[in-house]
């Protein structure tokens, strides 16, 4: 593994349906976050977690759910997809103790809810 | 409430300077960040300025100036692989980022 993964790359799902988002980092880095992309708007964030065992609400956490049970792993969890839900998903990690602490992005899950 | 604003898209010629603005009101500030990001692709790194002034790597330079919740990114002797979208971010007082809705960059030849 290099950098962050993410999986799926793509999919498709029916609304109603339960969907896990899997983000997995090999960087060491303590806060990961999963942000969504929407034409038009900004990245916003729905849900991070500054350190293993910690999780916390973004902008958007609304039919999200995350876990964060080490420091490699950050899945996140749609219950009941709704086609609101449609769009391009980001997971992210940051470091710390650096003189910049940028944040670096896996490659992305492009999500349709039908 | 929070708010980042840049241009939704600008258009500059191969071999030209281009100056993408953004400006902000969030609570805190803990620096600024400039992302970019191809068509289809993850945002990645450009460039940090946590104090005014301007920070210039290669080709690229970010500027800003807290008072006025203003900075910019300048981009010098443009290539065609610099078209892409352009994402302004700033850290706020939860060191969490809020996020410009992005410039998308058309280069022409």
């Amino acid at each position: 593994i290099a950098g962050i993964t993410q999986a799926p790359t793509s999919q498709i799902l029916a609304a109603g349906r339960r969907m896990t988002l899997r983000c997995t980092q090999d960087m060491r880095h303590n806060a990961m976050y999963w942000y969504r992309q929407d034409l038009g708007l900004g990245l916003r964030l729905i849900h991070y977690s500054n350190t293993a065992g910690t999780t916390g609400k973004g902008e958007v956490p609304d039919g999200y759910s995350v876990s964060r049970a080490n420091t490699d792993d950050f899945p996140l969890t749609l219950a009941s997809a709704v086609p609101s839900q449609t769009s391009v998903y980001f997971c992210a990690t940051r470091g710390s103790g650096g003189a910049v602490d940028e944040q670096f992005f896996g490659p992305g899950t492009r999500l349709t809810v039908l | 409430g929070q708010n980042i604003d840049q241009p939704t898209e600008m258009t500059a010629t191969e071999g030209a300077i281009v100056q993408i603005n953004c400006t902000y009101q969030t609570s805190g500030f803990n620096g600024l960040f400039w992302y970019q990001q191809h068509a289809g692709e993850a945002p990645t790194f450009l460039s940090y300025n946590v104090l005014d002034g301007l920070e210039e790597k290669g080709r690229f330079s970010s500027f800003l100036s807290r008072s006025k919740g203003y900075s910019y990114l300048l981009l010098k002797e443009l290539q065609m692989k610099d078209s892409a979208s352009y994402l302004c971010a700033v850290m706020d007082s939860n060191y969490q980022l809020i996020w410009g809705a992005g410039t998308k960059l058309i280069i022409k030849p």
